[in-house]
């Protein structure tokens, strides 16, 4: 069956302390990987979309990396306004499926 | 803003009754997109229509139903509301009808927060 697992649940860190948040899944021919940051209220914002393993994107204080079977977002040096919860969703070899992860919930303490 | 509206924010309403929410997409973008956002399932896809066809059908209730209007906004049907289907409703938008293109980026409006008592 395909799923999106993401951890942790939740994620607590200090100021300018980096970290990692991992996106496992199992999908029948991976067509994309997205990320996305969801804002209390709000809807997901678009952050990255990942196609093949070894691929890398970054943005600010945020590098999205793409293996065969997981994703990772690191954070580097984060700040207050990073904290929100990120999800991670991908697309399946049809393109017409998505299957979107629960979430991180991260909160960055100033 | 992601330039998606939907509305209403907020629906109340009783188990047994009918709602429509509402999405207008991004302009420019032919692709509308349903979500339903619960706190254990997390976003689940819903359906897709592109410029005005169904393109693609997720964990869809047969007690629900969308189209696509020819001016290019959405609406999500519910019918026979349970208990169990409160939760946010996302709509997103896109250019084109098939993501994994670079300028096929997803668009989310805002939401719509559907409880039913």
């Amino acid at each position: 069956e395909d799923q999106v697992t993401q951890s942790p649940e939740a994620l607590r860190l200090q100021e300018g302390e980096s970290s990692s948040l991992n996106c496992s899944y199992t999908v029948s021919g991976l067509r994309g990987l997205f990320w996305y940051r969801q804002d209390p209220g709000k809807g997901p914002e678009f952050l990255f979309t990942l196609y093949s393993a070894g691929e890398e994107k970054e943005k600010e204080r945020l590098k999205a990396t793409l293996t065969k079977k997981e994703s990772f977002l690191h954070i580097t040096a984060p700040k207050p306004e990073d904290s929100a919860t990120y999800l991670c969703a991908v697309q399946d070899h049809t393109g017409n499926q998505f299957y979107f992860g629960t979430g991180t919930s991260l909160t960055v303490i100033p | 803003d992601s330039g998606v509206t939907q509305t209403p924010k907020h629906l109340i309403t009783a188990t047994g009754q009918r709602v429509t929410l509402r999405c207008s997409p991004r302009s420019g973008d032919l692709s509308v997109y349903w979500y339903q956002q619960s706190l254990d399932q997390g976003l689940q896809f819903l359906i897709q229509y592109y410029n005005g066809e169904e393109r693609a059908k997720g964990n869809i209730l047969e007690r629900f139903s969308a189209q696509q209007f020819p001016d290019l906004h959405s609406e999500l049907n519910l019918s026979s509301l349970e208990l169990g289907d409160s939760a946010l409703y996302f709509c997103a938008s896109s250019v084109g009808g098939s993501l994994g293109l670079a300028k096929n980026i997803q668009y989310f409006g805002a939401g719509t927060r559907l409880s039913v008592l």
